[in-house]
């Protein structure tokens, strides 16, 4: 069965500094894998996918993320956070098509300190 | 027009009571799902629907029956509510199978208050 794991549920950066956010996944055929952000009393928004394009996936508001099979990772990166990225994000990996929906982290919540 | 919408937002009831909540989906897509996120904000899926077929169902107690009229609506009856019935509750919809990437467009989630 495939699985997500990801690594600090909170994380604080300033604004202005480098946003990571670690995911490592596991799954016995090749995934497809999804960054969603949660903002506050709203519902999930897709911040990228990957499925088996390009490794390097650059999403929405400025965020990207790389597929490196050998460290079996999809870290979401941002070069420089902003305040309105305060949200949680969820890593989320699907086997590769049907209806058996997607696997999610136990989220990361962000917090941009001015 | 919203792509996928659940109603109500919010709802407040006693422990005891049976209540409703609703899904429709405008994107034509084939398959439907239930997720129940907790007050940590863990994300699970309970069930999903492939024209109108039920294909998953999750370990959640047979108090929660979904029900799916057809491929763009998928409800979620709750009956003797528990108060660990309370979390948010989401549907979402994918076009799943063949040449699908399992994209989940998500709603806005239904907030349920057990007292």
């Amino acid at each position: 069965a495939q699985s997500v794991t990801q690594l600090g549920s909170h994380v604080s950066v300033s604004e202005g500094a480098l946003v990571l956010l670690r995911c490592n996944y596991s799954s016995s055929v090749p995934p497809y894998l999804f960054w969603y952000v949660q903002y506050p009393n709203q519902g999930l928004q897709l911040l990228l996918k990957y499925t088996s394009a390009a490794t390097l996936v650059k999403g929405i508001n400025g965020f990207e993320a790389e597929f490196k099979k050998s460290e079996t990772s999809f870290h979401l990166t941002k070069p420089s956070a902003h305040m309105s990225d305060a949200a949680e994000y969820f890593c989320a990996v699907d086997s590769g098509g049907g209806a058996d929906g997607l696997t999610f982290g136990k989220g990361t919540h962000l917090i941009i300190q001015p | 027009d919203t792509a996928v919408s659940q109603t109500p937002k919010y709802l407040v009831t006693q422990m005891g009571n049976d209540k409703s909540i609703k899904c429709e989906q405008n994107l034509g897509h084939d398959t439907m799902y239930w997720y129940k996120q907790d007050s940590k904000k863990f994300l699970k899926i309970m069930f999903s629907y492939n024209n109108k077929e039920l294909i998953i169902n999750e370990t959640v107690p047979n108090r929660f029956s979904p029900k799916s009229p057809d491929k763009a609506h998928l409800n979620l009856h709750i009956n003797s509510l528990e108060l660990g019935d309370s979390a948010v509750y989401f549907c979402a919809s994918s076009q799943a199978g063949t040449g699908g990437t399992g994209e989940l467009f998500f709603g806005e989630g239904s907030r349920l208050t057990v007292l």
